[in-house]
């Protein structure tokens, strides 16, 4: 497709479990960014991929939470031992820094922790 | 560092009534300044950006947003107020110096409009 795709849209886990998260950014775009927005909130800023440079981690909240890119494509964030105030939604964008700066979104992947 | 400032998480007008979301950003370096629209259960959409050049920037469904360097601030405003246009609203600034780095969003505005 032509823009950003998040898989789960919606994942209902329990406590203390691992999570996977994915996103699959827009073609050709070097830059990917992960970010939460709970309930409520603003975009809290979580990691940043670009090209081939070490990623910006300074927004990862815990060590419980990790990312990695693949190929410089997909990305994956991964929450281990999830805790109740994980519960929000994890929003990935992209962008293409030679065609100005905005952020492309997709529409989110939904934690809920019970 | 950057940040931004989003003066009141709500906001109502009526129909029709001027739509005004204030933002107000922190850079140290010379700004990229982004309004981005989220309706209900989507995904945030770009509704217009500055970059470099003209201060007044146009953008989607009847948006403009004027960039005041004196006054730090990157106001979104609509002169007639549409029901379609209830949704939150989000402010960022990115580094224009480099076009590199992390986006900085505000809390964001929740745009409410009255019949």
């Amino acid at each position: 497709g032509a823009g950003v795709s998040q898989s789960p849209s919606n994942k209902v886990t329990e406590k203390g479990k691992d999570v996977e998260l994915r996103c699959d950014p827009i073609s050709g775009h070097t830059a990917l960014y992960w970010y939460r927005q709970s309930l409520g909130q603003g975009l809290e800023f979580l990691i940043y991929f670009q090209g081939n440079s070490a990623p910006d981690k300074s927004g990862l909240p815990s060590d419980r939470f990790s990312a990695e890119r693949t190929g410089g494509s997909v990305s994956t964030l991964t929450i281990q031992r999830t805790q109740q105030e994980d519960s929000a939604v994890y929003l990935c964008a992209s962008r293409n820094p030679d065609r100005g700066g905005e952020l492309f979104f997709g529409e989110g992947s939904r934690l809920t922790v019970l | 560092a950057q940040s931004v400032t989003q003066l009141g998480s709500h906001v109502s007008v009526s129909e029709g009534a001027l739509v005004l979301l204030r933002c107000n950003y922190s850079s140290s370096v010379p700004p990229y300044l982004f309004w981005y629209v989220q309706y209900p259960n989507q995904g945030l959409q770009l509704l217009l950006k500055y970059t470099t050049g003209a201060t007044l920037v146009k953008g989607i469904n009847g948006f403009e947003a004027e960039f005041k360097k004196s006054e730090t601030s990157f106001h979104l405003t609509k002169p007639s107020a549409h029901m379609s246009d209830a949704a939150e609203y989000f402010c960022a600034v990115s580094d224009g110096s480099t076009n590199a780095g992390k986006s900085t969003f505000g809390d964001g505005t929740t745009l409410t409009v009255k019949p």
